[in-house]
Parts: C-alpha cells; sequence; structure tokens
C-alpha cells in the first residue's frame, strides 16, 4: 500500500526566511503533485512532476522529484504572507490518477 | 472557461437519509474523480471514471456509496442512509485524461446530524 508522508506538518515562519517543505512516498512512482489550499477553499494545482529530477519554479515555490529516493521537496524563498495556505503532495499511485495525498503541511507566513 | 462545479455547496441531513451529490467537470474532460477529506482521514480517493465506465472504485468505503456518470459528463454520488462519520468535504476532479493534472472542483460539504 502506497504511503505519502509529509513533514513537516506544521511550519512557522518569519517573512522573507526560506524554508523546505519534504514529501516522502513508500513505492515507485514518476508522477507527482504539489496542491495548495486555503481555508474553506478547494485544491489549486502548483506542480506537476513527471520524472526523476524535474524541477519547477513558480515565484517564490520551487518543487524537485526523485524517484530513486521516493522524495520531492517544495522550497519557499524569501517567504510572504500570501503564501499562508496548507500545501499537499500527491502521487499518482498507478499513473491512472487515482491520487494518494500527504497529510498536508499547514504553513503560516509572519511578518 | 468554466471549471468543475460541484452542488450543493453545503448540505445538512439527518442520520439515515440518502443524499446525492453532484460533479460537472470541465468540459472535454474524460476522466472525472471523487475525493472526501475529513479531520481525522485527510484526502481520500473515492473513485475515477473514465468516461462512464469506473474502471478504480476501490476508496469507496461502503456498499452505502454509490457514484455513476452518464453521457461522459456528469457524476453522481450517492450516500445510503447517511451516517455520522460521513461528514466531510467531498471534492470532485477533472482530467483532460486518466492520469494528466487533475482540477478540483470546490467541494460539498456534508454534515449528518
Amino acid at each position: 500500500e502506497l504511503k505519502v508522508e509529509q513533514n513537516p506538518l506544521f511550519l512557522s515562519m518569519q517573512e522573507g526566511k526560506n524554508y523546505t517543505i519534504y514529501c516522502n512516498y513508500s513505492t515507485t512512482s514518476d508522477r507527482l503533485y504539489w496542491y495548495r489550499q486555503d481555508p474553506g477553499k478547494s485544491l489549486e494545482s502548483l506542480f506537476v512532476l513527471l520524472s526523476n529530477g524535474a524541477v519547477k519554479q513558480e515565484g517564490r515555490l520551487m518543487a524537485s522529484l526523485d524517484t530513486k529516493a521516493r522524495l520531492s521537496t517544495l522550497h519557499i524563498t524569501a517567504a510572504v504572507h500570501d503564501l499562508s495556505a496548507t500545501y499537499f503532495c500527491a502521487v499518482d499511485l498507478n499513473q491512472g490518477g487515482k491520487l494518494i495525498f500527504g497529510q498536508g503541511t499547514e504553513l503560516s507566513v509572519k511578518p | 472557461g468554466a471549471g468543475v462545479s460541484q452542488s450543493p455547496s453545503n448540505k445538512v441531513t439527518e442520520k439515515g437519509k440518502d443524499v446525492e451529490l453532484r460533479c460537472d467537470p470541465i468540459s472535454g474532460h474524460t476522466a472525472l474523480y471523487w475525493y472526501r477529506q475529513s479531520l481525522g482521514q485527510g484526502l481520500e480517493f473515492l473513485i475515477y471514471f473514465q468516461g462512464n465506465s469506473a474502471p478504480d472504485k476501490s476508496g469507496l468505503p461502503s456498499d452505502r456509496f454509490s457514484a455513476e456518470r452518464t453521457g461522459g459528463s456528469v457524476s453522481t454520488l450517492t450516500i445510503q442512509r447517511t451516517q455520522q462519520e460521513d461528514s466531510a468535504v467531498y471534492l470532485c476532479a477533472s482530467s483532460l485524461l486518466a492520469g494528466y493534472e487533475q482540477y478540483f472542483g470546490p467541494g460539498t460539504r456534508l454534515t449528518v446530524t
């Protein structure tokens, strides 16, 4: 059974600081997604990572995938308050679309 | 263009009643997915459709849960004889094809009293 684990689960940051969220998964997959969820809202797609070594960047966020280590990272550079949200990674188990989600990382960026 | 829509946005029902939740996918998307999000269980896959067929319904928690999709478009998730543990946000997503990037709807918050 595929398990997806994120850490940390809670992250309180100061504006301007850098940090990394980790997503480990237990079985082979080369398709991983990162989503953002604001309180009371649905999931917004951030990144789609489809191969080993994939790296994608959007603004202050950068995601990478290491399929051999079964690890993805979401790096936050110079955090701003607007990044406060819950971030989920999700692994596509059989490349058929069944997503297995991590527990989510609740990020709070304080001035 | 229009995104995934779901209705109702909120549903309060009494224990033991049946409920139907509806999902309208993005036009042209052939794959449709149901997930549920609850405090205790996080985000869980329920079922997905490719066209009108459901190749994977492994996440349905019990036989009280069923889903159908007609015309390769709208899908309904039906929960019979609701229980309090069914209280959750039910999210629908669609993608161009199975395995492609999924776009999520706003969800239906179900409360069973």
